[in-house]
């Protein structure tokens, strides 16, 4: 079946430095959507990435879609207290709505 | 508040018993999903249900079941409880069933004694 990979698993930061969390696939996507879940929250859904070279802003967050369409970024530019909590990338199928979850990046930040 | 609605939000039971969660989707969505994240893992997807009718199925055990009522509520029904099934099971809804966002409930910690 598909398959996401996910880095770093863990990532710590001081306030104000920046943060990428990343997602591969093996396999050419449909679609990439990427969700937080805060600690001991459920998962919060921020974007979904279609096109091929796609890059959509919201605030202080960039998501990337790769040319290829097989891999996805996060970046995160002065990281505030806020942005704790875990990232997850989701591969989408064109069979049902299926998302693959890619094992998360889990952000710290330090004030 | 996302819409999503699960019960209970705790289950505490013993090995070899059966248990149903259960969920109420957003209104309007026609499509829930049920996944298993244990402590510090990723999300598992489970079962993916549209308009009653079951659309994708993930790595679910054959102990568990689910089902979508015609009121588009589910349940998803774990029996034969081992300790390994102690995790966090959420529900989630969309309107479709095809490259739509995802709105989780705040899920159903399932601890196995």
């Amino acid at each position: 079946g598909q398959q996401v990979m996910q880095i770093p698993q863990y990532q710590h930061v001081q306030e104000g430095e920046d943060f990428t969390t990343y997602c591969n696939s093996s396999t050419t996507l449909s679609n990439i959507q990427w969700y937080k879940q805060r600690p001991g929250g459920h998962p919060v859904f921020l974007i979904q990435l279609v096109k091929s070279g796609e890059v959509k802003k919201q605030k202080r967050l960039t998501f990337q879609f790769g040319e290829a369409k097989k891999n996805s970024s996060l970046h995160i530019t002065a990281t505030q207290t806020t942005d704790v909590g875990t990232y997850f990338c989701a591969a989408g199928s064109n069979a049902g709505n299926m998302l693959t979850f890619g094992g998360g990046t889990r952000l710290m930040v330090k004030p | 508040d996302s819409g999503v609605t699960q019960t209970p939000k705790h289950l505490i039971t013993a090995t070899g018993q059966r248990v149903t969660l259960r969920c109420s989707p957003r209104s309007g969505d026609l499509s829930v999903y049920w996944y298993q994240q244990s402590l510090d893992q990723g999300l598992q997807f489970l079962i993916q249900y549209y308009n009653g009718e079951e659309r994708a199925k993930g790595n679910i055990l054959e102990r568990f079941s689910a089902q979508q009522f015609p009121d588009l509520h589910s349940e998803l029904n774990l029996s034969s409880l081992e300790l390994g099934d102690s995790a966090l099971y959420f529900c989630a809804s969309s309107v479709y069933p095809e490259m739509e966002p995802q709105h989780f409930g705040d899920g159903t910690r399932l601890s196995i004694l």
